[in-house]
C-alpha cells in the first residue's frame, strides 16, 4: 500500500469558520509534510513531522495548526483563515525526516476560503 | 537560501527525447528528486539521485553533477500522457525539501 488519503477532498469555508483537514498513511513512514500549492506554483513546505514530533515549521501564521495524532494520521486544523489561504494543500510522507527519501503525495484538499 | 531553477515551458513532439535541466544552489543537500504533476493531481515520484551520474528507470534517465549543482532529467520515445509539469526537488541536511517553480512539458502529436 503506497497511498496517501487525504480528506475531504474540497472545502469551501468562511472567514470565521474552524475545519480540519486530513492525512492518513500507512506504509509505516516516520515522517509527515503539509505543502500549501497555489495555481501553476510548486508546492511550499509549510509543516514536518518527524517521529510525531514537529520539527519544521516555516513561519506559518498560527491560523494554521498541525496535529500528529500518531505515527499514521496528521491533520491541519484552520481557524480564521483569509481569502489568500484558498489553494492545493498536499500531504505527503517519507520513510523517515532525512531528505534522502522520496515522498509519497495524498491528492490533496482543495481549499476556497470566501 | 536556496535556489532552484528550471525551464518554465518546453514543447516537443511525440516519439522524441526531451531534455529538462535543473540548477540549484542549496545550503546542504542530501539527494536530489524528479516528480511529474499533472494539472489538479499531486506530484508523483520518478527519480532520486544522491551520487554523480545517470540512473535510468524506463523511458526516464536522470543525471546528477553535485560538483557543477546541476541535474536533469531526460524522457525518451514521448507519449502524449507525458504532458505535465516536471519537478525537480532538493533534500536539504535539515528534513526539509525545496521544489523547483516546475517545467511544463507541452507533447504535441
Amino acid at each position: 500500500d503506497t497511498e496517501v488519503t487525504q480528506t475531504p477532498k474540497h472545502l469551501v469555508m468562511g472567514m470565521t469558520n474552524k475545519k480540519s483537514l486530513k492525512c492518513e498513511q500507512h506504509m509505516g513512514h516516520r515522517a509527515m509534510y503539509w505543502y500549501k500549492q497555489k495555481a501553476k506554483k510548486p508546492p511550499e513546505l509549510m509543516f514536518v513531522y518527524s517521529y510525531e514530533k514537529l520539527s519544521i515549521n516555516e513561519s506559518v501564521p498560527s491560523r494554521f495548526s498541525p496535529e500528529c495524532p500518531n505515527s499514521s494520521l496528521l491533520n491541519l486544523h484552520l481557524h480564521a483563515l483569509q481569502p489568500e489561504d484558498s489553494a492545493l494543500y498536499l500531504c505527503a510522507s517519507s520513510q523517515d525526516g532525512s531528505g534522502k527519501n522520496e515522498q509519497y503525495f495524498g491528492p490533496g484538499t482543495r481549499l476556497t476560503v470566501t | 537560501g536556496q535556489n532552484i531553477d528550471q525551464p518554465t515551458e518546453m514543447t516537443a513532439t511525440e516519439g522524441a527525447i526531451v531534455q529538462i535541466n535543473c540548477t540549484y544552489q542549496t545550503s546542504g543537500f542530501n539527494g536530489l528528486f524528479w516528480y511529474q504533476q499533472h494539472a489538479g493531481e499531486a506530484p508523483t515520484f520518478l527519480s532520486y539521485n544522491v551520487l554523480d551520474g545517470l540512473e535510468e528507470k524506463g523511458r526516464f534517465s536522470s543525471f546528477l553533477s553535485r560538483s557543477k549543482g546541476y541535474s536533469y532529467l531526460l524522457l525518451k520515445e514521448l507519449q502524449m500522457k507525458d504532458s505535465a509539469s516536471y519537478l525537480c526537488a532538493v533534500g536539504d541536511n535539515f528534513n526539509k525539501f525545496y521544489f523547483g517553480s516546475g517545467t511544463k512539458l507541452n507533447v504535441k502529436p
